[in-house]
């Protein structure tokens, strides 16, 4: 089956432009969440789904940053003026979710995003 | 802060012999440990995990040892293949949804 797809794969941008990043996740995962790697630095998580309950955004670095998901499936995650320092790989990643516990996350290849 | 460290960035093993991983922790609240592997332009892939009231989880050539009492977990790798090379990120959760990763380290085993 497919895995969680995400687009566009490389993004360069003007510092000051909004972007928009979308994730597809595995169908049936009702949990979505979006991370992102700057050169060097581990994952970091930015905002969490979690089938229709309100999203947990504590990972947000500030409010330029916001994320959508539509339906419990589609995700976009949008950047408003970006700056440089959000240059990174943004990464998404879903799972079954729900109560039973923790979840194994399946991850999309990630959104390289370049700004200029 | 970083809750969940990895302090080598990098390790080089030669095939067949053993490799591991080292990942650090600061929260006692973690109870959910994770490995992911990732190979370059590749999202990363669960590898193994381990929760924490358990102290070792085996799966073929991976073993993951979690020493609470020293908030520290391990990945052994034997023997270790050129396949595996990769960089290994460990990853922990407690009560929360958020899942904190490590910085993660990159294994070349040599052939």
């Amino acid at each position: 089956g497919a895995g969680v797809s995400q687009s566009p794969s490389n993004k360069v941008t003007e510092k000051g432009k909004d972007v928009e990043l979308r994730c597809d996740p595995i169908s049936g995962h009702t949990a979505l969440y979006w991370y992102r790697q700057s050169l060097g630095q581990g994952l970091e998580f930015l905002i969490y789904f979690q089938g229709n309950s309100a999203p947990d955004k504590s990972g947000l670095p500030s409010d330029r940053f916001s994320a959508e998901r539509t339906g419990g499936s589609v995700s976009t995650l949008t950047i408003q003026r970006t700056q440089q320092e959000d240059s990174a790989v943004y990464l998404c990643a879903s799972s079954l979710g729900g109560p039973s516990g923790y979840n194994e996350q399946f991850f999309g290849p990630g959104t390289r995003l370049t700004v200029l | 802060d970083q809750q969940v460290k990895q302090n080598s960035p990098s390790l080089s093993v030669q095939e067949g012999r053993i490799s591991i991983l080292n990942c650090d922790y600061t929260n006692s609240m973690f109870d959910y440990f994770l490995w992911y592997k990732k190979y370059p332009a590749e999202g990363p892939t669960f590898l193994i995990s381990i929760s924490s009231i358990k102290d070792k989880n085996e799966d073929g050539r991976f073993t993951v040892f979690l020493n609470k009492s020293a908030k520290h977990l391990s990945l052994h790798i034997v023997p270790s293949q050129p396949g595996d090379s990769a960089v290994y990120f460990c990853a922990a959760s407690g009560t929360g949804n958020q899942f904190y990763f490590g910085t993660g380290t990159s294994l070349t085993v040599i052939p």
